[in-house]
């Protein structure tokens, strides 16, 4: 059985601060892709990283890391400096190597105050 | 890189009135394409695999009948909600599997909004 999540539902943090979104999944497959995406309210999916289970190498992107720690079946999202724009939800996903399908955490919902 | 696009991006329709929501894969192929439904401030869940010529996978729980699938071309997969009720509110989201070599990549589209009344 695939399954993600993350167990913080709402985030609140003052602007500058670091903040870290938590994602642990559960899979069998030893092949798979793990995923973050931002959505603002508008609705739409912005894609912000995929790693693939055979990368353990951490992320740097700008403001954006990423820890992947198979150890702990965790895929740790942190933003550095946080903005008001970094407001939205943010959903933890994972793909198996069968199926191709998405599933998604619950997400979290990052609220970022000036 | 590839963008996917629904068509409508939101639509408001009366309570038993059919709604088609097209997904089209812009400038790929794509053989295997998704369906999800959003609630407010829920995940996505998928609801259907649609692939390329043949008939839709739906996920345990979603009615078949309600929810139509066709996938006609190799870029565009239809999801038609049949007798619309409010409860069929939500969000829909497609994405699109795009194959190279052994690489795969899905795109996601920016979503319908249908709002029954």
């Amino acid at each position: 059985a695939q399954k993600v999540t993350q167990a913080q539902t709402e985030i609140s943090v003052v602007e500058k601060e670091d903040v870290t979104l938590d994602c642990v999944y559960e899979t069998r497959d030893t092949t798979y892709y793990l995923f973050w995406y931002k959505q603002p309210p508008s609705g739409e999916l912005v894609f912000l990283i995929r790693r693939n289970s055979f990368d353990e190498q951490n992320e740097i992107s700008g403001r954006y890391s990423w820890n992947f720690q198979k150890s702990t079946s965790s895929f740790n999202f942190t933003i550095t400096a946080s903005q008001v724009v970094d407001s939205a939800v943010y959903f933890c996903a994972l793909r198996a190597n069968t199926g191709n399908q998405f599933y998604f955490g619950t997400g979290t919902s990052l609220t970022v105050i000036p | 890189g590839a963008v996917v696009s629904q068509h409508p991006s939101w639509v408001i329709c009366k309570s038993g009135t059919s709604v088609k929501i097209e997904c089209r894969s812009l400038d790929f192929q794509a053989t295997t394409m998704f369906w999800y439904r959003q609630f407010p401030k829920q995940s996505l869940m998928l609801m259907a695999t649609s692939n390329e010529g043949s008939k839709a996978t739906y996920e345990q729980g979603v009615e078949k009948d309600k929810f139509l699938i066709n996938h006609a071309s190799l870029t565009l997969s239809t999801l038609t909600v049949t007798s619309a009720h409010p409860e069929d509110s939500s969000f829909y989201i497609c994405s699109a599997s795009q194959r190279a070599g052994i690489q795969e990549t899905q795109y996601f589209g920016p979503g319908t909004r249908l709002l029954v009344l």
